[in-house]
């Protein structure tokens, strides 16, 4: 199975634009997650979503937002794009929200915005 | 406020072990996870603990103090394949996994 999968690759924004990140999942995980990795700095949680029709705000939601309109799919859209938001974006799934339930990383999307 | 420490980086030679340690202060303790992370790669999980002791899988074994709040990840016979950053996190009492900045291991021949 393809697990997760994050697209594009890399992209160069010009600061103002608006892009979307896709990620998908095969897994049929209920919850996903959206996070942002910048050097020196451990994961933070921008948004998640614990099942389809649900969302929820993590550390970092500002410039952010996502939809969850079926199980497979959370994009992550930013409305216009600052140089601050320069990073590299991981999506990840896991099956549940419980204690020993663990999230799966896709390849993850880096973003310069300039 | 929520912190997880762990040192930036790490020298080991191969064959060697090496112990990876994590202190953490979070709004309570569901759990903590190890993953290990190869340069411009996604994290994949390694181990998780949720109770006091140690767990062992193979040449990773993972120790947990609750009343310390420390954990250690131990790598033995190190292998060069085992040179990325090994990330350490615990998911707090709201269930979101909060995330060391992670130690980034140098293997050496």
């Amino acid at each position: 199975t393809a697990g997760i999968t994050q697209a594009p690759t890399s992209q160069i924004l010009a600061a103002g634009r608006s892009m979307t990140l896709r990620c998908t999942q095969d897994m049929r995980h209920n919850a996903m997650y959206w996070y942002r990795q910048d050097l020196g700095l451990g994961l933070r949680l921008i948004h998640y979503s614990n099942t389809a029709g649900t969302t929820g705000k993590g550390e970092v939601p500002d410039g952010y937002s996502v939809s969850r309109a079926n199980t497979d799919d959370f994009p992550l859209t930013l409305a216009s794009a600052v140089p601050s938001q320069t990073s590299v974006y991981f999506c990840a799934s896991s099956r549940g929200t419980g204690d020993q339930e663990t999230q799966y990383f896709g390849p993850g999307t880096r973003l310069l915005v300039l | 406020g929520q912190n997880i420490d762990q040192p930036t980086e790490m020298t080991a030679t191969e064959g060697a072990i090496v112990q990876i340690n994590c202190t953490y202060q979070t709004s309570g303790f569901n759990g903590l996870f190890w993953y290990q992370q190869h340069a411009g790669e996604a994290p994949t999980f390694l181990s998780y603990n949720v109770l006091d002791g140690l767990e062992e899988k193979g040449r990773f074994s993972s120790f947990l103090s609750r009343s310390k709040g420390y954990s250690y990840l131990l790598l033995k016979e190190l292998q060069m394949k085992d040179s990325a950053s090994y990330l350490c996190a615990v998911r707090d009492r709201n269930y979101q996994l909060i995330w060391g900045a992670g130690t980034k291991l140098i293997i050496k021949p």
